[in-house]
């Protein structure tokens, strides 16, 4: 069962541009949430996370926002440059449980963003 | 380099053959995990080491896999008889044990079984 979904395998933008990446999860023991990078031939690399307790968390170009009722959060970049171009992954763990830290991960969102 | 260590990079092995892959965390965490990732799907979740301790194991972990972390530094994957359906990239990450903390993915280990 696929409990954390990125329904858009890939998404192209034109740089300048906002880039609106969205992530759906079905477990309501999920409490963290986090948004990771990737880039070929390397491992993924933290971008920005928003607790529950949050519904807007915000890192210069990046936002991420949570709606819990939906059960949905998206990661907004603004502007969106030619260097943001990767695989973008969102991941949800159990803060509260014993076992916070494993995270689950969505299948992954190509973006690319256009000069 | 202070970051998550993954050796080697690549891997090519024959089907039936055992191979082992390590990882170095980052020095000062205490936690260390390990993912499997396949084509077009993100990183799934293999097992989880508190210092020495192996904590939780995934049902994916088959019998034929083992993992260790003898001193709660660097930790070993091995995986027995691969298969070809073992074809994987295997990452390693690793965090500090506190709340929200995000965890330090390495470069991972390409594995392809032929």
């Amino acid at each position: 069962d696929q409990q954390v979904k990125q329904n858009s395998p890939s998404l192209s933008v034109q740089e300048g541009r906002i880039s609106i990446l969205n992530c759906d999860y079905t477990n309501s023991m999920f409490d963290y949430f986090l948004w990771y990078k990737k880039y070929p031939a390397e491992g993924p690399t933290f971008l920005i996370s928003i607790s529950s307790i949050k519904d807007k968390n915000e890192d210069g170009r990046f936002t991420v926002f949570l709606n819990k009722s939906a059960k949905h959060l998206s990661l907004h970049i603004v502007p969106s440059q030619p260097g943001d171009s990767a695989v973008y992954f969102c991941a949800a763990t159990n803060a509260g449980g014993t076992s916070y830290g494993k995270l689950t991960f969505g299948q992954g969102t190509i973006l690319t963003v256009h000069p | 380099d202070t970051g998550v260590s993954q050796d080697p990079r690549h891997k090519i092995t024959k089907r039936g053959q055992n191979v082992t892959f390590r990882c170095d965390p980052i020095s000062e965490h205490n936690r260390l995990y390990w993912y499997r990732q396949t084509l077009g799907q993100g990183p799934e979740f293999l097992t989880y080491f508190q210092n020495e301790a192996q904590l939780e194991k995934s049902r994916l972990l088959s019998d034929r896999f083992s993992a260790e972390r003898p001193k709660g530094s660097f930790s070993t994957l091995e995986i027995q008889r691969t298969e070809q359906g073992d074809s994987a990239m295997y990452l390693c990450a690793s965090s500090l044990v506190d709340f929200n903390t995000e965890a330090f993915f390495g470069q991972g280990t390409r594995l392809t079984v032929v």
